[in-house]
C-alpha cells in the first residue's frame, strides 16, 4: 500500500536550519507530484510546496518562497525539504503528501513537527 | 495567497445531513474544478474525501458528497454517524499554488 513517513523534525533556534525527508513506497514515486504541507499547533492546514513529479518545476507558498526549497531524488524515493532562516511562526507539523494528479493530497505522512524556539 | 472562507463549526443530529461551505475567488474556488475535501480526526493526518469538486476516492462512503456553484464549493455529509465528528478542510487549486480553507469542526449532537 502507498506509505509516506516524514522525518528530520526537531527544535532548531531561530534562524537556523533544518532538512525534513519523505520516503515514500508503494507506488512509482517518480510517476506523482509531491506536496509539503503544514499546520501550526491548534491552527489549519497550509500549504507549503510543490515539486513536479521529474523535478522540473517547483512551487512556493508566498510565506516560505526564498527560505524553503523543495526536492526530490526519485532514485532514492524520497522528497525533501531545505529550510532556511526559520522563524518562529515556522512552528507546524510538516506533512508530505502526494498529488493524485487531480491537484488533491492523497495520501499524507504522519507528519513531523518542526519547532523553532531559542 | 488569502485562506478560502469556512464556517468554523457546523453540527448535526444523528441521522440528520449537514452542508459544509467553503467560499473563494474567481481565481480558486471559482477558477478551476479541482476543489477537494478533507477529513481529519484529532493529532491524525488528514484523509481526502472529495476530489476534482465532487468524485469520491474509493473507500469513501457515498454518505459524502461535494459540489460547486460560482466562487462557493460545498460538502454535504447525509446520515451523520458519530464517527463523522472531525474537521474538515477544503482545498482549491489556485494556478501554480493550492489554498486551504481555515477549517470546520463538525459536531454530531
Amino acid at each position: 500500500q502507498v506509505q509516506l513517513v516524514e522525518s528530520g523534525g526537531g527544535v532548531v533556534q531561530p534562524g537556523g536550519s533544518l532538512r525534513l525527508s519523505c520516503a515514500a513506497s508503494g507506488f512509482t514515486f517518480s510517476s506523482y507530484g509531491m506536496h509539503w504541507v503544514r499546520q501550526a499547533p491548534g491552527k489549519g492546514l497550509e500549504w507549503v510546496a510543490f515539486i513536479r513529479y521529474d523535478g522540473s518545476n517547483k512551487y512556493y507558498a508566498d510565506s516560505v518562497k526564498g527560505r524553503f526549497t523543495i526536492s526530490r531524488d526519485n532514485s532514492k524515493n524520497t522528497l525533501y525539504l531545505q529550510m532556511n532562516s526559520l522563524r518562529a511562526e515556522d512552528t507546524a507539523v510538516y506533512y508530505c503528501a502526494k498529488d493524485r494528479g487531480t491537484n488533491s493530497f492523497d495520501p499524507w505522512g504522519q507528519g513531523t513537527l518542526v519547532t523553532v524556539s531559542s | 495567497q488569502s485562506a478560502l472562507t469556512q464556517p468554523p463549526s457546523a453540527s448535526g443530529s444523528p441521522g440528520q445531513s449537514v452542508t459544509i461551505s467553503c467560499t473563494g475567488t474567481s481565481s480558486d474556488v471559482g477558477g478551476y474544478n479541482y476543489v477537494s475535501w478533507y477529513q481529519q480526526y484529532p493529532g491524525k493526518a488528514p484523509k481526502l474525501m472529495i476530489y476534482e469538486v465532487s468524485k469520491r476516492p474509493s473507500g469513501v462512503p457515498d454518505r459524502f458528497s461535494g459540489s460547486k456553484s460560482g466562487n462557493t464549493a460545498s460538502l454535504t455529509v447525509s446520515g451523520l454517524q458519530a464517527e463523522d465528528e472531525a474537521d474538515y478542510y477544503c482545498s482549491s487549486y489556485a494556478g501554480s499554488l493550492w489554498v486551504f480553507g481555515g477549517g470546520t469542526k463538525l459536531t454530531v449532537l
